[in-house]
């Protein structure tokens, strides 16, 4: 079976600190992944979206940047983090076929930035 | 602007009520999907729809779709106490080609009384 995983659960980080949230998959091969960010109250807003390994692509513009150095890892990052960047970030996968599947989200990392 | 808005943004009922929500979005789609969020957790598929389906059910979950009207609703018979959480649709739009990305509303908070 499937599992996604992401790590840390929680962190608190201050104002200008860099970030690297990790987020991998287990159980398949060549899937799609995605990162959000979902503000207090609120949907979830997609931030990048990788279709293989090295490619990844960005859905809004932000002071966040992601990788994919292999099939099945996907690294959020940031150099300087603001106090905007606050928020609950959700790792997904998918199958990569058809018109649009199924996501699988990880249980999520709450950041904080004082 | 978000492609999918929910009705209503929150909904309390008793134990053993219906619950509907509704999901309304702005472009041509290749499927809806729901997914329900428990607090401080990550998203979990509920029901898929495609676009040339008009119901589907799962257990007490009921999903339909009009796309001339742009619209869904889920409907949970007979809810429980454990139906307590946020509800969520997304949607894949037309033209996503195999990127599977979802366009997510901005939820409905269900809370289901003892």
């Amino acid at each position: 079976s499937q599992t996604i995983h992401q790590w840390p659960a929680t962190l608190v980080q201050p104002v200008g600190s860099p970030l690297s949230l990790e987020c991998t998959v287990e159980g398949t091969s060549n899937p799609n992944l995605y990162w959000y960010r979902q503000a207090a109250g609120r949907g979830l807003q997609l931030l990048f979206y990788s279709v293989g390994i090295g490619q990844i692509s960005s859905e809004v513009p932000q002071n966040l940047s992601a990788s994919r150095p292999q099939d099945r890892q996907f690294i959020l990052s940031s150099k300087k983090l603001l106090l905007s960047d606050s928020g609950f970030y959700l790792c997904a996968w998918a199958r990569r076929q058809g018109n649009g599947e199924t996501q699988y989200f990880g249980p999520g990392t709450r950041l904080l930035v004082l | 602007s978000q492609q999918g808005e929910e009705d209503p943004q929150a909904l309390s009922i008793q134990e053993g009520e219906n619950a509907t929500m509704n999901c309304s979005y702005k472009t041509s789609i290749n499927n809806l999907q729901w997914y329900r969020q428990n607090s401080g957790r990550g998203l979990v598929h509920l029901i898929l729809i495609r676009s040339n389906e008009r119901e589907k059910h799962s257990g007490r979950l009921r999903v339909t779709l009009d796309t001339s009207k742009k619209s869904s609703s889920l409907l949970i018979t007979a809810s429980r106490a454990a139906d307590t959480a946020s509800y969520f649709c997304a949607t894949v739009i037309t033209g996503s080609g195999n990127t599977g990305k979802l366009i997510f509303g901005q939820g409905t908070t269900l809370q289901v009384k003892p």
